[in-house]
C-alpha cells in the first residue's frame, strides 16, 4: 500500500498528557497537510508543509501543538498538555507539485482526552 | 472569508436511482477548485470529482457530475445509479488556486442508499 499512512490509529489519553502523531505521507509528495475533524464537522486546516518548511499555520494551531517534517519525508504532530476539547479525529494529506492541487488523506487518528 | 455550506446534513436514495447533493459557497476569488470528497465509516477521505472555477464544462467521473453554477457561487454532486458502496458521508470543499494550499471543507452530506 503506497498511500498517506498514519500511526496510531487510535489514541487514549488522559488530560494533561502529551501526545504525537506520525504521518508518512506518499514518497514522492512534497506537500503534506494537517487537519483536524471533529464530530458533525468538516476537516478544518491546521498545518502546511513544503518538503521540510512549515509554510502556513491556522490560528486554531494553538502554542500547545506543535508540528515537524525533518528532512521533508514523514511529519509528526505533538499535543502538549492535552485537553477535553482536543478530543477529534486528525487527518494527514500529501499532495505532489503537480499542478493537479489534489490531496490525498490518510485514515486519521482518532484521539479521545479523558 | 471563504465558506463552503452544505445545507443536507442527511439524505437517502434507493438502490440505482439518482441523488443530487447540493453545495453553496462564498468567495470573493476568481480562481479556484471546487472538490467533492467521500469519507466512508472509518475509511479514510478520497476524492470524488474535481473542477476548475475557469472551465465552463461540468466535471463527470463514471456516475458522478457535477452542475458547477459560477455566478450562483453552487456545486452539487449528481451521482446516477446508486450503489451500496456509494453510501458514505461526502464534504464539498473550496481551495483557491495559486495562493492558498488549504482547502476548506463543508460540515458534510451524510449519503445512505437504501437497498
Amino acid at each position: 500500500d503506497t498511500g498517506v499512512s498514519q500511526n496510531p490509529r487510535h489514541k487514549i489519553t488522559k488530560r494533561g498528557q502529551n501526545v504525537t502523531f506520525r504521518c508518512d505521507p506518499i514518497s514522492e509528495h512534497n506537500r503534506l497537510y494537517w487537519y483536524r475533524q471533529t464530530l458533525g464537522q468538516g476537516p478544518e486546516f491546521l498545518t502546511y508543509f513544503q518538503n521540510e518548511a512549515q509554510l502556513e499555520k491556522s490560528r486554531l494551531l494553538s502554542d500547545r501543538f506543535s508540528a515537524e517534517r525533518p528532512k521533508g519525508s514523514f511529519s509528526t504532530l505533538e499535543i502538549q498538555r492535552t485537553e477535553q476539547g482536543d478530543s477529534a479525529m486528525y487527518l494527514c494529506a500529501s499532495g505532489p507539485r503537480d499542478g493537479k492541487n489534489i490531496q490525498y488523506f490518510g485514515a486519521g487518528t482518532r484521539l479521545s482526552v479523558l | 472569508a471563504q465558506t463552503v455550506t452544505q445545507s443536507q446534513p442527511e439524505m437517502s436514495v434507493q438502490e440505482a436511482e439518482t441523488v443530487t447533493l447540493s453545495c453553496t459557497y462564498d468567495t470573493s476569488e476568481s480562481d479556484y477548485y471546487l472538490f467533492w470528497y467521500k469519507q466512508p465509516p472509518s475509511r479514510q477521505m478520497i476524492l470524488v470529482i474535481r473542477q476548475e472555477a475557469y472551465k465552463q464544462q461540468n466535471a463527470t467521473e463514471n456516475r458522478f457530475s457535477v452542475n458547477f453554477q459560477k455566478a450562483a457561487k453552487s456545486f452539487s454532486l449528481k451521482i446516477s445509479d446508486s450503489q451500496l458502496g456509494d453510501a458514505a458521508m461526502y464534504f464539498c470543499a473550496y481551495r483557491i488556486m495559486y495562493r492558498d494550499d488549504k482547502i476548506i471543507f463543508g460540515k458534510g452530506t451524510r449519503l445512505h442508499i437504501l437497498p
